[in-house]
């Protein structure tokens, strides 16, 4: 397994309400990638975070926003659920810097929006 | 962006036989390639990848290739198991895309035993 955790595991919330996703990265990882996996899908890349600065954005509006934290821990909001919302939630972890290329995904946030 | 495509979508074989995935991806620059297996409710998991300056690359039953110049990787299994049985994933990072990962749509592949 690897170092990479998220919470909660899993959620249900309504539409029109607001999540907040969290995910720690593996030690000494200062990159945290987000992605969206709908159930019989690949991961769609949300957005990514280096050094708590937002370091590219794939094809989501505004209402996903992220943060990433001095320790490179991250979090995902989103506001204004829709149902296409639900989906399971990844987050992964990499160092650039280093030779290996390697991201390491956490276990997910399955979220559920009625 | 970079576009990358995978297929089969589905993919059943007998124990023993073989199994290629194959995808395709639209960013020349794109410099890592690497192949994750993910089992029913959880996370992807790293089997193998490769590197833009290497055309091929083996562990044990798993191999994969990349062909640079039509912009094409594969994953190759040898001996399936039924534990082999997953959903298959691959993905491009390119420096382009700001070394950004983006992957295949998967592969459901079957072991019968």
């Amino acid at each position: 397994e690897t170092g990479v955790t998220q919470s909660p595991t899993h959620l249900i919330k309504t539409r029109g309400q607001q999540v907040t996703l969290r995910c720690s990265s593996q030690s000494g990882h200062n990159t945290v990638s987000w992605y969206q996996q709908a159930l019989g899908q690949g991961p769609q890349f949300i957005f990514q975070y280096y050094r708590e600065e937002e370091n590219g954005r794939g094809n989501f509006p505004p209402r996903f926003s992220g943060l990433q934290f001095p320790n490179y821990s991250s979090e995902l909001n989103v506001n204004a659920l829709e149902l296409d919302d639900s989906a399971l939630y990844l987050c992964a972890s990499s160092s650039p810097g280093r030779a290996t290329n390697e991201q390491f995904f956490g276990p997910g946030t399955r979220l559920t929006v009625l | 962006g970079e576009n990358v495509e995978q297929h089969p979508s589905t993919l059943s074989v007998q124990e023993g036989d073989s199994a290629v995935i194959k995808c395709t991806y639209s960013d020349s620059a794109s410099n890592y390639f690497p192949w994750y297996k993910q089992e029913l409710g959880k996370r992807p998991q790293l089997i193998i990848d490769i590197r833009s300056n290497v055309g091929e690359k083996k562990d044990q039953r798993i191999a994969v290739t990349l062909n640079k110049t039509a912009k094409h990787f594969s994953l190759h299994i040898t001996e399936t198991q039924p534990e082999d049985s997953a959903v298959y994933f691959c993905a491009a990072r390119g420096l382009n895309t700001g070394n950004q990962f983006y992957f295949g749509t998967g592969t459901s592949l079957t072991v019968i035993p």
